[in-house]
């Protein structure tokens, strides 16, 4: 079965502190996609990374970075020098196209909040 | 681009009702997913649409059930509500059918059942 867990529920940072949010998933294919989607207290899920299981190349973009290692099933991301526009709930999520369709399986998600 | 437009944005029913949400789609996007965000049950999969057909659907009972339009636009409809169906409704689209590419999400419908 196909699972994610995201073991952090909430984390409290002061603003510029660097906070890394992890992500752990299960899947017994070879092939399947990682996400990481922002959802602000609007509810809207907003998208940031999509990787594909033979990419594990890190990726940096601005702010934020994330460490994709299949030997520990692991997708992890960091924000650097934090910003309180940087509060919200942030998942990851998993899909396996060939088998399941591309539904997203989601973590329970990890409540980032950036105090000033 | 406009991004994927969900109406209404909120909605409030009593147990029994039925409910319909909509779900209107970026350019170029023919599959639709419907997700339910239940307060402590996380996101959860419900529904998959391509092609009009319904193609997926995740651990929901019949009563949650939806179609889609040959413009690609989709309605959730909920029948005999109960108070649980209380959650966030969120729609995704992508532009491709094998579930390869992205999902773009709405900004959701807010349901409450009284």
């Amino acid at each position: 079965a196909q699972k994610v867990t995201q073991a952090q529920t909430e984390i409290s940072v002061v603003e510029k502190e660097d906070v890394t949010l992890d992500c752990v998933y299960e899947t017994r294919d070879t092939t399947y996609y990682l996400f990481w989607y922002k959802q602000p207290p609007s509810g809207e899920l907003v998208f940031l990374i999509r990787r594909n299981s033979f990419d594990e190349q890190n990726e940096i973009s601005g702010r934020y970075s994330w460490n994709f290692q299949k030997s520990t099933s692991s997708f992890n991301f960091t924000i650097t020098a934090s910003q309180v526009v940087d509060s919200a709930v942030y998942f990851c999520a998993l899909s396996d196209p060939y088998n399941q369709g591309g539904k997203l399986i989601f973590g329970q998600g990890t409540e980032l909040s950036v105090k000033p | 681009e406009a991004g994927v437009t969900q109406s209404p944005t909120h909605l409030i029913k009593t147990r029994g009702q039925q409910a319909t949400l909509r779900c209107s789609p970026i350019s170029g996007h023919t599959s639709v997913y419907w997700y339910q965000q239940a307060l402590g049950l996380g996101l959860q999969f419900l529904l998959w649409y391509d092609e009009g057909e319904e193609r997926n659907r995740g651990n929901f009972p019949p009563r949650f059930s939806g179609r889609q339009f040959p413009n690609y636009s989709s309605e959730l409809n909920v029948n005999a509500l109960e108070l649980e169906d209380s959650a966030l409704y969120l729609c995704a689209m992508l532009r491709d059918r094998a579930g390869t590419d992205t999902q773009y999400f709405g900004p959701g419908t807010r349901l409450t059942v009284l």
